[in-house]
């Protein structure tokens, strides 16, 4: 079964503590991409890896990091330098100039 | 580069009522055009693509868009909606060919009363 899958669906973080969102793909596909959505917002671009071993900032990628060690796997890494890391998180794979979506992780700061 | 405009926020419809949602682009290169939906607390699901060819592109559920370059709009139409199709609807733009950006709009809530 194709797609995309991430983990996890909730995640609750503390102030201070870095946390690690998974996101893995088995549609050989070469690009992949992490977008953040906030309530009544479109999605922005935080990172994004068109191939293994690369990957470039999207427009908000501070307090932000990511690997592509795989390229099955594109894990996000939100750090304590995120101000506002509250927010609804989805990873896309990429193939034929068209973008595919994971279900999305929902980040909340307490 | 890219931007594109969702001029409606929100689209109350009562069931089985046709339903317009309507997305205008600038670009100073062609295009790719895409409509996705959302449910709640789910990620996008792709509803259907404009890459070349057919300027009328049907999609699932019974939704179809049309690309119209001289208006530089993708409005998206169903003839006839479900409560089901209540959701969140996502415009969106790239430059065609090699490495381009997905410009999302801000989205329109379709919400269907029965």
């Amino acid at each position: 079964d194709g797609g995309i899958t991430q983990s996890p669906k909730y995640l609750f973080r503390k102030e201070g503590q870095n946390v690690t969102l998974s996101c893995e793909q088995n549609l050989n596909h070469d690009a992949m991409y992490w977008y953040r959505q906030d309530p009544g917002q479109g999605l922005r671009l935080i990172y994004y890896s068109q191939i293994v071993n690369d990957f470039q900032k999207g427009d908000i990628a501070e307090g932000y990091s990511v690997s592509r060690e795989k390229k099955e796997s594109f894990p996000l890494t939100v750090t304590s330098a995120q101000k506002n890391p509250t927010a609804f998180y989805l990873c896309a794979s990429e193939g034929g100039d068209t973008q595919y979506f994971g279900p999305g992780t929902r980040l909340t700061v307490l | 580069a890219q931007s594109v405009t969702q001029l409606d926020s929100q689209v109350p419809v009562f069931e089985e009522a046709p339903v317009e949602l309507r997305c205008n682009y600038s670009s100073s290169v062609s295009v790719y055009l895409f409509w996705y939906v959302q449910y709640p607390n789910q990620g996008l699901q792709l509803l259907l693509k404009y890459l070349s060819g057919s300027t009328l592109v049907k999609g699932i559920n019974g939704f179809e868009a049309e690309f119209n370059k001289s208006q530089t709009s993708f409005h998206l139409r169903k003839p006839s909606v479900h409560i089901s199709d209540t959701a969140e609807y996502f415009c969106a733009v790239r430059g065609a060919g090699g490495y381009n950006k997905l410009i999302f709009g801000a989205g329109t809530r379709l919400a269907v009363h029965p």
